[in-house]
């Protein structure tokens, strides 16, 4: 079964503060994504990663960016976090080269609660 | 952008009953899929569909592909408690750069 890793379930941050959210996957997976969920709006789409130091973004990208050093790990950067950034953060990960249309698989969660 | 719309947003179902939810867009695509979110987890792919009219089952739940391109169903049957979650909807317009578009998901609570 594919596992995808996220380092921390719960995070609580200051305004201001650089935060990392930590995603590792086992499978090999060309494809990693970060999405956050917001109750009414599902998940939308911050940045995705088709390789390793390639990165694109998503639907939201503005206040984040992204590392992708290897190719199991994708972190999710916050360089200045604000309040409206509170949220679950979701990684995923899925095979098949570059593209969107393989199934994607989903880490648990970070729940980030900036104060 | 790109919009889905679930319905209903939340439901409250007795265990046994069946359970119909259903999705929406303006814009056409070419694959439907089905995701369920187990609480304190991440989404877990149930269900995808390829072609218009497609019907296709896992287990209690089936799914079907809707004819216009711009909707899709999914029913579940004799529910139990382990059917709580949010079940998301996902569309795909079927080229490798497209992304896919989430719903905002359907709540589903199960009284035992």
């Amino acid at each position: 079964d594919v596992k995808v890793t996220q380092s921390s379930r719960y995070l609580v941050k200051r305004t201001g503060e650089k935060v990392f959210l930590e995603c590792v996957q086992d499978m090999d997976h060309e494809n990693m994504f970060w999405y956050r969920q917001d109750p009414g709006l599902g998940l939308r789409l911050i940045y995705f990663s088709y390789d390793v130091k390639m990165k694109e973004k998503g639907d939201i990208p503005e206040g984040y960016s992204v590392s992708r050093e290897k190719k199991e790990r994708f972190s999710l950067i916050l360089e200045s976090a604000s309040t409206n950034q509170t949220s679950m953060y979701l990684c995923a990960s899925s095979l098949f080269g570059r593209g969107h249309n393989s199934p994607l698989h989903f880490g648990n969660g970070t729940r980030l609660t900036v104060t | 952008g790109q919009q889905l719309n679930q319905s209903p947003q939340s439901m409250f179902i007795q265990e046994g009953e069946d359970v119909s939810m259903n999705c929406t867009s303006s814009s056409i695509f070419n694959t439907w899929l089905w995701y369920k979110q187990d609480p304190g987890e991440g989404p877990v792919l149930l269900i995808a569909l390829y072609k218009a009219g497609e019907l296709t089952s896992n287990g209690r739940l089936t799914a079907q592909f809707g004819i216009t391109r711009k909707d899709s169903f999914l029913n579940i049957s004799a529910s139990i408690p382990s059917d709580v979650g949010i079940y998301f909807c996902a569309g795909h317009r079927g080229t490798s750069y497209d992304k896919v578009i989430f719903g905002p998901g359907t709540s589903l609570s199960v009284i035992p």
